[in-house]
């Protein structure tokens, strides 16, 4: 199937670690995805990892990648009020064209 | 700073009725995508258009939903006749479709509609 796996709430202190977990399916995606997005706004992409990569880290943020367990993490060093929002994994499938398929969503909220 | 753009932004509307929801892509950008959101499904794309020609429309209710793009800087998503089940926000978002990272797409702020 297509699915990408998330689990769909997670809750931390302010200036701990948030680690949002995912597992995707296809296993030739060529680009994995992390979208931010913050109450009443469309998605925003976060950052992306290419395939040939185990991790990326861009500031605050860190992807890892696992492509044996097809396991996608991203970890949000001190967490701020302002990182609370819905954080989408997405993978990108090969149909007729690279299709992106979008998780169900991760809402982070950020205990003060 | 090139944004999508969606209008209207809110539609409250009564069942039966035609609603019209508009997207204006980025400039430059060849692919639209039209996204329904709701707290029980999730986000599930609705139709893509690549070169103003519709790529995927297999998530769409063929029935009653209908998108078209007359022109590269106009998306539209028709409902008709709109039923309270059609009640979600729909997202349009544009991009570049070159198998890239600049496959990135950017999405517009959405259209909340509500069918009483």
């Amino acid at each position: 199937g297509e699915d990408v796996e998330q689990s769909l709430f997670l809750s931390v202190r302010e200036g701990d670690s948030s680690v949002i977990n995912c597992t995707y399916t296809d296993s030739s995606s060529t680009y994995l995805y992390w979208y931010k997005q913050e109450p009443g706004a469309g998605l925003q992409l976060l950052t992306y990892i290419f395939s040939n990569m185990d991790m990326k880290q861009d500031q605050r943020l860190t992807v890892l990648l696992n492509k044996k367990d097809k396991h996608l993490s991203l970890r949000i060093a001190d967490t701020q009020t302002g990182d609370s929002a819905i954080y989408f994994c997405a993978e990108i499938v090969k149909t007729s064209y690279d299709k992106v398929i979008f998780g169900p969503g991760t809402s982070l909220s950020v205990i003060p | 700073d090139a944004r999508v753009t969606q209008t209207p932004r809110h539609k409250v509307t009564e069942m039966g009725q035609e609603v019209t929801m508009r997207c204006q892509p980025i400039l430059g950008h060849n692919t639209v995508f039209w996204y329904r959101q709701t707290m029980m499904q999730g986000l599930e794309l609705l139709a893509y258009f690549r070169n103003r020609a519709p790529l995927d429309d297999s998530g769409m209710p063929k029935d009653r939903f209908s998108a078209e793009m007359p022109d590269a800087t106009l998306a539209t998503l028709k409902i008709q006749p709109s039923e309270p089940r059609d009640s979600a926000v729909y997202f349009c978002a544009s991009g570049l479709a070159s198998g890239g990272p600049s496959d990135t797409q950017y999405f517009g702020p959405g259209t909340r509609l509500t069918v009483l």
